[in-house]
């Protein structure tokens, strides 16, 4: 079962544009992960955000955590044509050993 | 150091067979994880290994089962193979022994049953 579940399902933007993409779970975690995949590859880490840190940032890629809601966003500025890919957040759950992702967000950087 | 690599890249097989998948994790990592990628379900968890033992499972029939080997290779097997089973399988390997830290993920196995 999903923990996490991503909005938009997908998204279109110009190149320079910012894009913003949330996931909301739905039990208590410890850490939540961003990550991207690049069609029909495997995926690749971009973040990790501790359940008691509110913001990171790395590069372009700014990730918003608010545990009351139970929500996180990532934030990529001034988007590239090469950002052009699923983005997929997940959490940890099932006894803290396993990541479960959500169903990702496509997302479409035309130039 | 080398990536997570998966064998084989592409495979086609016909129900009611069987496959074997296979993983070989970051060295040095003990912690290997396997998904399930369909356009439908999305990324399904599968099960994690943690130094040969199965520490977690997700919400497969039986005739998923999978094994971890003392140098922390994995494989996975899929037994009586449906036309669902078409998938591409994902492993990642992670080099922390308690709550999941960053993936490294393989490039994957595509099965397609026919």
């Amino acid at each position: 079962s999903q923990q996490g579940e991503e909005d938009p399902q997908a998204l279109s933007i110009q190149e320079g544009e910012n894009a913003t993409m949330n996931c909301s779970y739905k039990t208590s975690i410890n850490n939540l992960q961003w990550y991207r995949q690049n069609s029909g590859r495997g995926l690749v880490h971009l973040i990790l955000i501790r359940s008691n840190e509110r913001e990171k940032h790395s590069g372009r890629l700014r990730v918003t955590l608010d545990t009351s809601k139970k929500s996180s966003s990532l934030l990529i500025t001034a988007s590239r044509a090469a950002d052009t890919a699923s983005y997929f957040c997940a959490t940890d759950a099932q006894a803290g050993t396993a990541l479960i992702f959500g169903k990702g967000t496509t997302l479409s950087v035309s130039s | 150091k080398a990536g997570v690599t998966q064998t084989p890249r592409y495979l086609i097989k016909t129900r009611g067979q069987q496959v074997t998948l296979s993983c070989s994790p970051i060295s040095g990592h003990r912690s290997v994880s396997w998904y399930q990628q369909t356009p439908g379900q999305g990324l399904q968890f599968l099960f994690e290994y943690f130094s040969e033992t199965q520490r977690n499972k997700g919400n497969f029939p039986g005739r998923f089962s999978g094994r971890q080997f003392s140098n922390s290779r994995s494989e996975m097997n899929v037994s009586t193979l449906e036309l669902g089973d078409s998938a591409l399988y994902l492993c990642a390997s992670s080099g922390t022994s308690g709550s999941p830290g960053e993936l490294f993920f393989g490039e994957g196995s595509r099965l397609t049953v026919l």
